[in-house]
């Protein structure tokens, strides 16, 4: 089963405008990372925060993470056209085996 | 050249027939491994391998085998292809020093008729 539930399943915005993405799961995580996916192509990883962390920050992106509400949110400021694609969390276990799991990913779409 | 790499890129196969598809990485990683993709159903893992004698089955196993031929080697089988199996393939490398941020092939377009 997903550990990783993702909200909202579709987002269109404006160029320039914030999106913001979440995503929520359900164990005890090492880590928690977000990729990206454009259509039809393989993942690339965006940033990735410990559990330790409660944020942090690369380039117009903005990752915050809750442990206590097992939920974590990416925030894309001054979005582009070029940031149209689909967004996926990814955890890793607290026993850190290696896997990830994926979450159902958010769409987005950004008008120029 | 791209550090991971999948063939082939397409497929169209009818039900039955052996498939395989392979990977190969220049990253030098320890770790790989196949996931499939359906459409709002993310990435689910079939198989991974932690390094050439090591292979574990992943969530969705059933169906489908593998083999780590070398450690840039990973290549994914599907013995007698069914329809349910016509999905988006994806192979990721990883280093198990670096926190397992993963590194994805381009994929393979699979459709099982």
């Amino acid at each position: 089963s997903q550990q990783g539930e993702e909200d909202p399943q579709a987002l269109s915005i404006q160029e320039g405008e914030n999106a913001t993405m979440n995503c929520s799961y359900k164990t005890s995580i090492n880590n928690l990372q977000w990729y990206r996916q454009n259509s039809g192509r393989g993942l690339v990883h965006l940033i990735l925060i410990r559990s330790n962390e409660r944020e942090k920050h690369s380039g117009r992106l903005r990752v915050t993470l809750d442990t206590s509400k097992k939920s974590s949110s990416l925030l894309i400021t001054a979005s582009r056209a070029a940031d149209t694609a689909s967004y996926f969390c990814a955890t890793a276990g607290s026993s850190n085996t290696g896997k990830l799991i994926f979450g159902q990913g958010t769409t987005l779409q950004v008008k120029p | 050249d791209a550090d991971v790499t999948q063939t082939p890129r397409n497929r169209i196969t009818k039900t039955g027939k052996r498939i395989m598809l392979e990977c190969s990485q220049t990253k030098g990683h320890d770790r790989m491994y196949w996931y499939r993709q359906d459409p709002g159903l993310g990435l689910r893992l079939i198989y991974y391998s932690f390094d050439v004698k090591d292979i574990n089955k992943g969530e969705i196993s059933d169906g489908y085998s593998v083999s780590r031929q070398a450690q840039a080697k990973f290549s994914l089988s599907l013995e007698s292809a069914i329809p349910n199996q016509t999905a988006l393939y994806f192979c990721a490398t990883s280093d198990s020093h670096t926190w397992d941020t993963q590194y994805f092939g381009p994929g393979t377009r699979l459709t099982v008729l």
